[in-house]
């Protein structure tokens, strides 16, 4: 089963505009981290935050973690429209192995 | 460096056909490896994780199987399709817990 939810589900911007992507989960983690899927592809690893980091930032990109509301957000700074992609959360339990995706933000980027 | 292999990128099967997805991980060992699928336009849904040769945990009871051969073979399997099995389907590696994941370019999957 899946972790827990992104919202939105769909988010359409036009280029040089932020964009911001909520995910909630529900179990005690490691870790969270950001994936991006353009369309018929495989995952590319975007960014990670422990749990006990509060902000990270790479680039253009800046994540938050919440551990006591069991929440994340990404946020796409000076969007472009190459960016345009699905994004998706997934979490990294602290009793097993597995690592568990959320349902995904499809962001369009519109130049 | 290390690479992910997944084949083949499509597949057309008839229901009630045996399936066989290989997925193979080169440049390191002993890696995690996970077997996830995708419904268009949805979240991954893991069904197979394993820690190392033998061990195999199955997220979802279905038709599916896995079996891990080699350390560095992963294999998801079933003995008869069900339309239901469609997919895109994704093959995943990494070097321990609270690493990220590699991914393969996955396999989609068309049960007719």
């Amino acid at each position: 089963s899946q972790q827990g939810e992104e919202d939105p589900q769909a988010l359409s911007i036009q280029e040089g505009e932020n964009a911001t992507m909520n995910c909630s989960y529900k179990t005690s983690i490691n870790n969270l981290q950001w994936y991006r899927q353009n369309s018929g592809r495989g995952l590319v690893h975007l960014i990670l935050i422990r749990s006990n980091e509060r902000e990270k930032h790479s680039g253009r990109l800046r994540v938050t973690l919440d551990t006591s509301k069991k929440s994340s957000s990404l946020l796409i700074t000076a969007s472009r429209a190459a960016d345009t992609a699905s994004y998706f959360c997934a979490t990294d339990a602290v009793e097993n192995n597995d690592m568990r995706f959320g349902a995904g933000t499809r962001l369009t980027v519109k130049p | 460096s290390q690479t992910i292999h997944q084949w083949p990128a499509t597949l057309v099967q008839p229901v009630g056909s045996p399936l066989s997805l290989e997925c193979t991980v080169e440049g390191t060992s002993n890696p995690n490896l996970y077997w996830y699928r995708q419904a268009a336009g949805r979240g991954l849904q893991l069904l197979f994780y394993s820690v190392g040769i033998g061990q195999i945990s199955s997220e979802v009871p279905q038709n599916l199987s896995a079996s891990r051969p080699q350390d560095r073979q992963f294999i998801l399997s079933s003995k008869k399709l069900l339309l239901s099995d469609s997919g895109f389907y994704l093959c995943a590696w990494r070097g321990g817990r609270r690493e990220k994941l590699f991914f393969g370019s996955g396999t989609q999957l068309s049960v007719l």
